[in-house]
């Protein structure tokens, strides 16, 4: 069963920083591109990062460039976002998703919530 | 970047009626990479539909994809009490894979 658990939200201050964490099992991690997606409260949803299962490759949002990492550890089976200079705007709901080439985004995680507020 | 319109904003039905949910792209959308999501309140978003007509797994049959070039449709053919929810399309043949802002489908 593919699973997929996103750890390390919370609540964060202005200009902070935050890791977010994604453990995945359930298959073979390194064979699929995994993004992160995220959804402001009561609004729609937003991708925002992506990377290719060797890591080689990886896209932002123009509203995370600059600030945003996204990385894997393909040994650990587990997928990162490092956020920094955290900004009021950020505050949502991330989600760990699972891209597979000819049905998009079957796998989802729980997501973890980020509030970044003083 | 390609820009997804959904509409209605909310459709207000009853149980047992038909919902039709539009999606209209600002540019052509290959068909193969166009995708209906359900959302709960509190939960994930759930995929329905890919490649713009093919049912997930363990989707029910009510639900129904439709269209192509830049017109895609949802079509739910009898609206059960658990059907009402938020639905987003998506195209996610390449980044980024954008959504359209969703239809809320309420109880009338």
């Amino acid at each position: 069963e593919v699973q997929l658990l996103e750890s390390g939200g919370g609540l964060v201050q202005p200009g902070g920083s935050l890791r977010l964490s994604c453990s995945a099992s359930g298959f073979t991690f390194s064979n699929y591109a995994m993004h992160w997606v995220r959804q402001a409260p009561g609004k729609g949803l937003e991708h925002v990062s992506a990377i290719t299962g060797s890591g080689g490759s990886t896209y932002y949002a123009d509203s995370v460039k600059g600030r945003f990492t996204i990385s894997r550890d393909n040994s650990k089976n587990t997928l990162y976002f490092q956020m920094s200079s955290l900004k009021a705007e950020d505050t949502a709901v991330y989600y760990c998703v699972r891209l597979d080439t000819l049905t998009g985004y079957l796998y989802w995680g729980q997501g973890t919530l980020v509030t970044v507020s003083s | 970047e390609i820009v997804l319109t959904q509409s209605p904003g909310t459709l207000s039905l009853s149980p047992g009626e038909r919902a039709t949910l539009s999606c209209r792209a600002s540019q052509s959308v290959s068909s193969s990479y166009l995708a209906w999501y359900q959302q709960k309140p509190g939960q994930a978003p759930r995929l329905l539909i890919y490649g713009a007509s093919s049912r997930a797994t363990g989707i029910p049959d009510r639900f129904s994809g439709s269209g192509s070039g830049t017109d895609f449709t949802l079509t739910i053919s009898g609206l059960e009490p658990e059907d009402f929810a938020v639905y987003f399309c998506q195209h996610y043949g390449s980044s980024p894979r954008t959504f359209g802002q969703g239809t809320k489908v309420e109880i009338k």
